[in-house]
């Protein structure tokens, strides 16, 4: 079984609807992270937790909200989706760094969010 | 903030050897990392350095250099199933969450 799992894999919505993005890690990883990915850019920090009652706005939060339920679930939502949020999203799990680790981030298999 | 420079694309055949680079601005450097991502595919962590120097897995290695701000990310004996993009990523100011390159679109010529 995947240590980072998403849910949906893929879906269309329309202009002012309200979405939510799921993500579970069995990593027992404190640290998680939700990312976007726009064609031909890198990724972007939406939102980050590490613990779960230490939430954080990354580099482009507007429009997002998350929510760290547990541990090993941390879900995105998009209040009122407009389309320039269609994008690939992905959720990513990490240690605490300089614990002997490598520095990784574990990421999901991605949502892929189309706004219409 | 961070800033990184990678270039958009890089071509190679089969075979040979490619090297990309990463050209980095951090007030607080942690180590640089490299990701690989195939088409439609998530992130997957390939190499970390935190200190100067070459560091080897296999086909691939990656080497850093602080003073220069500078690392790359080496791909020997190159397969098919390399063609992918590649991001390095450091640490913010504060050490903590990752910040992305743009990334480099490797493609491989049979």
């Amino acid at each position: 079984d995947a240590d980072v799992t998403q849910t949906p894999r893929n879906r269309i919505t329309k202009t002012g609807k309200r979405i939510m993005l799921e993500c579970s890690q069995t990593k027992g990883h404190d640290r998680m992270y939700w990312y976007r990915q726009d064609p031909g850019l890198g990724l972007r920090l939406i939102y980050y937790s590490f613990d779960v009652k230490d939430i954080n706005k990354g580099e482009i939060s507007d429009g997002y909200s998350v929510s760290r339920q547990a541990q090993a679930k941390f879900s995105l939502s998009l209040e009122s989706a407009i389309p320039n949020q269609t994008a690939l999203y992905f959720c990513a799990t990490s240690d605490v760094p300089g614990q002997g680790n490598t520095d990784t981030q574990y990421f999901g298999p991605g949502t892929r969010l189309t706004v219409l | 903030g961070q800033s990184l420079e990678q270039p958009s694309e890089v071509t190679a055949v089969e075979g040979a050897i490619v090297q990309i680079n990463c050209t980095y601005q951090t007030s607080g450097f942690y180590g640089l990392s490299w990701y690989q991502q195939h088409d439609g595919g998530a992130p997957t962590f390939l190499s970390y350095n935190g200190l100067d120097g070459l560091e080897e897995t296999g086909r691939f290695s990656s080497f850093l250099s602080r003073s220069d701000s500078y690392g790359y990310l080496l791909l020997q004996e190159l397969q098919m199933k390399d063609s992918a993009s590649y991001f390095c990523a450091v640490r913010d100011d504060y050490g903590q969450n990752f910040v992305f390159g743009p990334g480099t679109r490797l493609s491989v010529l049979p």
